[in-house]
């Protein structure tokens, strides 16, 4: 599979702990976003990078949490002591930036689904 | 404010009626607008975009400016068709979406 690959797909912990997603995009995708989603609502963007570069966090991002790119490929998300209101399922995406004929088509990872007791 | 409103959470039809789902934007400037679509456990997939003026599955939308309206339109429905459909919109700088809180259709047989 070539798609964006996200794990765990699954992850139960209590409340107060931290916890780490990864996030493997397209070969060669050179965008890689963040969202998170909860029950009834679309996908909410948390940040995204460019390459290795975190060009920008939303307001959502609170300090708790951080996202690294370390090497322009692979990407984690960390929620430190996590809160049940955490509970959702974090999404990946990636893109590349294209020429003139097309831009920011994202594909999607199957997501991280987080619930925390 | 930039922000994506689709108004029905759920839209039923029989099959072979047409479909129209609505969805609205406020941005300032112009935004590039998507149609996302997930269907029952399979993860998020584009359908369209108004850039490429192209009909997939049958679907079509077009971008009404004046309106600020980026309706997602079928003709006939399929069973098939069933699944959570999510308006989307980035900026010229191609950076992240805006979704909206998404509308499930529904194609009963």
């Amino acid at each position: 599979d070539t798609g964006v690959s996200q794990n765990p797909r699954h992850k139960i912990t209590k409340r107060g702990q931290n916890v780490t997603f990864r996030c493997d995009p397209i070969s060669e995708h050179n965008r890689l976003y963040w969202y998170r989603q909860t029950l009834g609502q679309g996908p909410e963007f948390l940040t995204y990078f460019q390459n290795e570069a975190q060009l920008e966090k939303s307001r959502l991002l609170s300090d708790r949490f951080s996202a690294e790119r370390p090497k322009g490929s692979f990407s984690t998300l960390e929620i430190q002591r996590t809160e049940q209101g955490d509970s959702a399922m974090y999404l990946c995406a990636s893109s590349t930036i294209t020429g003139t004929g097309g831009k920011n088509i994202q594909y999607f990872g199957a997501g991280t689904r987080l619930s925390v007791l | 404010a930039q922000r994506v409103t689709q108004p029905e959470k759920l839209l039923s039809v029989f099959k072979g009626a047409p479909v129209e789902l609505k969805c609205n934007y406020s941005y300032s400037g112009s935004p590039e607008l998507f149609w996302y679509v997930q269907y029952s456990r399979q993860r998020l997939q584009l359908l369209l975009r108004h850039i490429s003026r192209e009909s997939i599955k049958g679907f079509t939308a077009d971008l009404n400016k004046g309106e600020t309206s980026f309706h997602l339109k079928k003709p006939f429905a399929q069973e098939e068709d069933s699944a959570m459909y999510y308006c989307a919109l980035s900026g010229l700088r191609a950076d992240k979406l805006i979704f909206g809180t998404g509308t499930r259709l529904q194609v009963f047989p």
